[in-house]
């Protein structure tokens, strides 16, 4: 089993849609959540960063964090065509190795 | 605030060659970590450096080799280059403690 399983996709949605991305991973050990966004050809920008279990919003984006489940979330709101791309979840351990595993990454289109 | 860059953008490489990318750090950040994105995959983590100090490594042979400089910026090393070692090589900075990381655009390695 991998440590981030991530449905690739491809997901579809016409502009103006709510967006819901998701991760479930197996390492308990995980309490720090990212989401990535990545053009096709560029590297993934830091979208949203999370500590441990709860919800953070910022604009038409809200990350959530359920680690009782193992699972987390990105949902856009009002999704616009330039929200087309790969989303990318990505989580630590924590301690002093500050390694980033991703998952596979989502590939969103949103249709004017 | 100047971000992640890296050079060169692509390269073609052939089978037991050797390649050297290179990486400067977002202004502020001490830490430098490199993956390998494969095509359709997430990032996989290569090492971290921090201090001039390999600081963690993933699961990547010898043959990947790394250097940090007291200007933060860093390279990474690979000899004996395989077909699978075509990917999109990813640096990424940070300051040591923090766990968010920013990517730079990568650099485009194919091996023929």
């Amino acid at each position: 089993q991998k440590e981030v399983e991530q449905d690739p996709g491809p997901l579809s949605v016409p502009e103006g849609a709510i967006v819901s991305l998701n991760c479930t991973y197996s390492n308990s050990a995980f309490q720090y959540f990212m989401w990535y966004r990545q053009y096709s050809r560029k590297g993934p920008e830091l979208l949203m960063y999370t500590y441990s279990s709860g919800n953070k919003e910022d604009g038409r984006f809200t990350a959530q964090v359920d680690k009782s489940s193992k699972y987390i979330s990105l949902f856009i709101r009002d999704s616009q065509p330039s929200d087309s791309a790969t989303y990318l979840c990505a989580m630590d351990s924590g301690g002093s190795n500050y390694k980033l595993t991703f998952g596979k990454g989502t590939l969103l289109t949103v249709n004017p | 605030e100047t971000g992640v860059t890296q050079s060169p953008t692509h390269l073609i490489k052939t089978r037991g060659q050797q390649v050297t990318l290179r990486c400067s750090s977002q202004s502020g950040h001490n830490t430098v970590s490199w993956y390998q994105q494969a095509l359709g995959q997430g990032p996989q983590f290569i090492f971290q450096y921090y201090r001039e100090e390999e600081n963690g490594r993933g699961n990547f042979p010898p043959r990947f080799s790394g250097l940090q400089f007291p200007n933060y910026s860093s390279e990474l090393n690979v000899n004996a280059l395989e077909l699978d070692d075509s990917a999109l090589y990813l640096c990424a900075s940070s300051r040591i403690a923090a766990y968010e990381q920013y990517f730079g655009p990568g650099t485009r390695l194919t091996v023929t």
